[in-house]
């Protein structure tokens, strides 16, 4: 069965701080992989979307990057966070080749930044 | 305008009663729609898959989808108070590698 395992669960970090977060997939091959942020009571707000490795897609300005080093790996990264990059954030995968939309969400990445 | 709208709620209701959650979407080329369950700190997980109009049963959970209306429901009988959580409606169209998600509705069973 696939797994997605996404660390660090939560971190707090000052402002100007850089950031990574990981997520892995295991038991699949090829997946398209995603970043997601939910800020507090609002929606999903998709941030970069890969489908193969060095291939990401940016939703949105902003001070953040993804990388896909790896075929089941995916990075969220930024040099200097800024208060307004806290919230909650999800990665999530589905099937490259046959997708019919189906996401499967890791449990996320709490970041507070003070 | 939107692609998809949701109520966003918040929805309380006395445990037992019959739950109704609902999305309108405005793109006719979406034919994936989805529910997402997500408890509070947690990742959403998929609860519902729908394809084409018509309705689905899982248990006390009941996707519909009227394509005609544009328009999808969840429907959660005999509501628990584990049931409490925020459902998200999702879909998307053939061949498109995203999906567009409602903005979520909160839901709490009261016991």
């Amino acid at each position: 069965s696939q797994t997605i395992h996404q660390w660090p669960a939560t971190l707090v970090q000052p402002v100007g701080s850089p950031l990574s977060l990981e997520c892995t997939v295991e038991g699949t091959s090829n997946p398209n992989l995603y970043w997601y942020r939910q800020a507090a009571g609002r929606g999903l707000q998709l941030l970069f979307y890969s489908v193969g490795i060095g291939q990401i897609s940016s939703e949105v300005p902003q001070n953040l990057s993804a990388s896909r080093p790896q075929d089941r790996q995916f990075i969220l990264s930024s040099k200097k966070l800024l208060l307004s990059d806290s919230g909650f954030y999800l990665c999530a995968w589905s099937r490259g080749t046959g997708n019919t939309g189906e996401l499967f969400f890791g449990e996320g990445s709490r970041l507070t930044v003070l | 305008q939107k692609e998809v709208e949701q109520d966003p709620g918040p929805l309380s209701v006395p445990e037992g009663a019959i739950v109704s959650l609902n999305c309108t979407y405005s793109n006719s080329a979406f034919q994936y729609f989805m529910w997402y369950r997500q408890y509070s700190r947690k990742g959403p997980e998929l609860l519902m898959y729908t394809y084409s109009s018509g309705n689905k049963e899982d248990g006390r959970f009941t996707a519909q989808v009227d394509k005609s209306s544009k328009y999808i429901s969840l429907f959660i009988r005999d509501s628990q108070p584990s049931d409490s959580a925020t459902y998200l409606c999702a879909m998307t169209s053939q061949g498109a590698q995203k999906l567009v998600f409602g903005q979520g509705t909160r839901l709490t069973i009261n016991p």
